[in-house]
């Protein structure tokens, strides 16, 4: 337990589909951060957050569209996504000043 | 361009022996170099980290070698236990303003054989 929650940890959705991710920090921490994990690629950041306000998009397609309500919830919104969005999504914290963030467990995503 | 890499996919080691895991970089603005250890089914965990103002860092038996010139860090295992197999990811990150920005390797697949 990193005190970083996903959920859900499996999805499968169409292409049609629009879905919501969703991740919790309980650290206090107040940068938040959504990354992509590819088969045999390394870990891609995606959006930054910070203190709620966007900082970074990584050049990612809006039909990716994160939403920071507070420091402590971040969603990533999906629609009409395409199969090659397959991947392991991962959500991250982080406190300013300290370096390395803390990886949620992450939600496994399959688009057929 | 892949700024962190690591380039062996895979490696396997007898239980017991030092397993070692080595990354390079090519971004000179990178300060801080952390090690990330990830299960199946489960996001990377920190493992350990070194500043680009030191060249060793030690934590039981974890050490990460720091050579800034050749822009090559490596993480030494010893003695490896089974309970080391995971993949093991080599991160990098410039000097902090507020939020961070990792730049991952590739990872390297571990196992320990008994």
């Amino acid at each position: 337990e990193t005190g970083v929650t996903q959920t859900p940890r499996h999805l499968v959705m169409g292409m049609t589909n629009k879905k919501s991710l969703k991740c919790e920090q309980h650290l206090g921490h107040n940068a938040m951060y959504w990354y992509k994990q590819s088969a045999k690629k390394p870990l891609e950041l995606m959006f930054v957050y910070n203190f709620k306000e966007q900082t970074e998009n990584n050049s990612v397609p809006s039909r990716f569209s994160p939403e920071c309500p507070n420091s402590s919830h971040l969603f990533l919104h999906l629609h009409t996504l395409q199969p090659e969005d397959s991947a392991l999504y991962l959500c991250a914290s982080s406190q300013h000043g300290s370096h390395g963030a803390f990886f949620g467990q992450g939600t496994r995503l399959t688009v057929v | 361009d892949q700024q962190v890499k690591q380039n062996s996919p895979s490696l396997s080691v007898q239980e017991g022996r030092i397993s070692i895991l080595n990354c390079d970089y090519t971004n000179s603005m990178f300060d801080y170099f952390l090690w990330y250890k990830k299960y199946p089914a489960e996001g990377p965990t920190f493992l350990i980290s070194i500043s680009s103002i030191k060249d060793k860092n030690e934590d039981g038996r974890f050490t990460v070698f720091l050579n800034k010139s050749a822009k090559h860090l490596s993480l030494h295992i010893v003695p490896s236990q089974p309970g080391d197999s995971a993949v093991y990811f080599c991160a990098a990150s410039p000097i902090i303003q507020g939020a961070q920005k990792l730049v991952f390797g590739q990872g390297t697949r571990l196992t320990i054989n008994p």
